[in-house]
């Protein structure tokens, strides 16, 4: 099915280690983002990308990088992990930024646990 | 930065009566875009408003999206349970094309 594919669904890290939350699309959107939800502070952006070969920041970047290499994947990967960044992890995808007439479509989130 | 806030955090309303959110932000808009979250689930987009006052209406829902483009309102008329889930508003600040930032959105409970 078309969509925006994240994985893994569920991650438990300890503190100091790294990895990386993959995310996936297949309906050829340039534009790529991800946020990060936290209870009460709705949806916040992390890094985004217009196209292959660009990111750019978003609010909360600091602790997290980003590539594009490719249209279609675009990882965020966790340098150190820290307490801090326990949340929920949103990738989403549009056919353009933020006045895409299509909306976002967002994948189905990666919980992540930082202990 | 741009900050957009939603009015209320919460509200438990029965079955049958009428709910709405308010979205407001610090900054003025190129548009404004809604999505629904239901428990458990990710964002889905609903609507984009991007024109100043215009109002839109997807069967009991109605969006409006104010003359200053610096608030948005989403309207939901004789509630069921299957609108149950959180209500988010998010905006693109003027000059801003490509970042979308959300508000802080509206949780929803509809009991019967």
């Amino acid at each position: 099915n078309a969509g925006v594919t994240q994985t893994p669904k569920f991650q438990v890290l300890k503190t100091g280690q790294s990895m990386t939350l993959q995310c996936a699309q297949d309906m050829n959107h340039e534009y790529m983002s991800w946020y990060r939800q936290d209870p009460g502070m709705g949806l916040r952006l992390i890094h985004y990308s217009v196209g292959a070969g660009i990111t750019d920041q978003g609010e909360v970047p600091n602790g997290y990088n980003v590539s594009r290499s490719t249209t279609e994947d675009f990882p965020l990967r966790l340098l150190s992990a820290a307490p801090s960044q326990t949340s929920v992890y949103f990738c989403a995808s549009s056919y353009q930024g933020g006045a895409s007439l299509y909306g976002y479509t967002f994948g189905s989130g990666t919980r992540l646990t930082v202990v | 930065g741009q900050q957009v806030m939603q009015i209320p955090q919460y509200q438990h309303v029965q079955e049958g009566e009428d709910f709405t959110t308010y979205c407001n932000s610090s900054t003025t808009l190129s548009n404004i875009q809604w999505y629904k979250q239901r428990p458990g689930g990710h964002p889905v987009f609903l609507i984009q408003l991007v024109k100043s006052g215009e109002v839109k209406k997807q069967k009991r829902l109605t969006f409006q999206f104010g003359e200053a483009k610096k608030n948005s309102s989403l309207h939901i008329t004789a509630t069921q349970t299957t609108d149950v889930g959180t209500y988010f508003c998010a905006g693109v600040s003027t000059g801003t094309a490509s970042k979308l930032t959300f508000g802080t959105g509206t949780r929803l409970q509809v009991t019967l």
